[in-house]
């Protein structure tokens, strides 16, 4: 199956830092990527859906100045948690669709970020 | 009522138990079914997915689809104790994906 990759797999900064989070999809080139945030125990709320070339279209209720997205190649989003606070803590997943030509489109994940803001 | 629901466990079954794990949903415009299972602080990986109604098997695994009831299942014969994880169904419309809240199921040794 189509590999994604996260970098880093863990962070802990201060409050008020920006942290840069990576996905990339290794193997295929990924038109659409998503950033989702999932809390303890919780199932993952997508937070925004990434294109490549064009602004990212966040879900109702996500700061898009606060969440910046950047999907600068077909391999490649970013993340960009500006000025983190606690509250911000969460594991963050990106995942990739493998584009069409087959009857369905997957979702495929990355191993996901745990951020940490003390 | 929530787009997709699943009973969010924890469910506990004995090693070598068949489990039955089950979301339901009401959107039926919803024709693609995936399941992921997730590893405590790991990404989802996929499962299963199955297109329309019907069933689809592989090794362990037996997903079905029953779209006039709006329900899906996912079975797991000869549960494992490595078979603990949360498990997600997911489903699809064109272009909208929704994820089921999760099953965090635990297989006892």
């Amino acid at each position: 199956g189509a590999v994604v990759s996260q970098h880093p797999s863990r962070v802990i900064c201060k409050s008020g830092t920006s942290v840069k989070i990576e996905c990339r999809s290794l193997d295929f080139q990924a038109t659409t990527m998503f950033w989702y945030r999932q809390f303890p125990k919780q199932s993952l709320m997508l937070m925004a859906t990434s294109n490549e070339g064009s602004k990212a279209t966040y879900e109702q209720g996500v700061e898009k100045d606060k969440f910046l997205i950047n999907h600068a190649s077909l391999t490649l989003s970013t993340l960009t948690v500006t000025s983190a606070h606690p509250e911000d803590s969460s594991f963050y997943i990106c995942s990739a669709r493998v584009p069409g030509g087959v009857s369905y489109n997957e979702q495929f994940f990355g191993p996901g970020t745990r951020l940490t803001v003390l | 009522q929530k787009e997709v629901e699943q009973d969010p466990g924890p469910l506990s079954v004995p090693e070598g138990a068949i489990v039955s794990l089950n979301c339901t949903y009401s959107n039926s415009a919803f024709q693609y079914f995936m399941w992921y299972r997730q590893y405590s602080r790991k990404g989802p990986e996929l499962l299963m997915y199955t297109y329309s109604s019907g069933n689809k098997e592989d090794g362990r695994f037996t997903a079905q689809v029953d779209k006039s009831s709006k329900y899906i299942s996912l079975f797991i014969r000869d549960s494992q104790p490595s078979d603990s994880a949360t498990y997600l169904c997911a489903m699809r419309d064109g272009q909208n994906f929704v994820f089921g809240p999760g099953t965090r199921l635990s297989v006892l040794p």
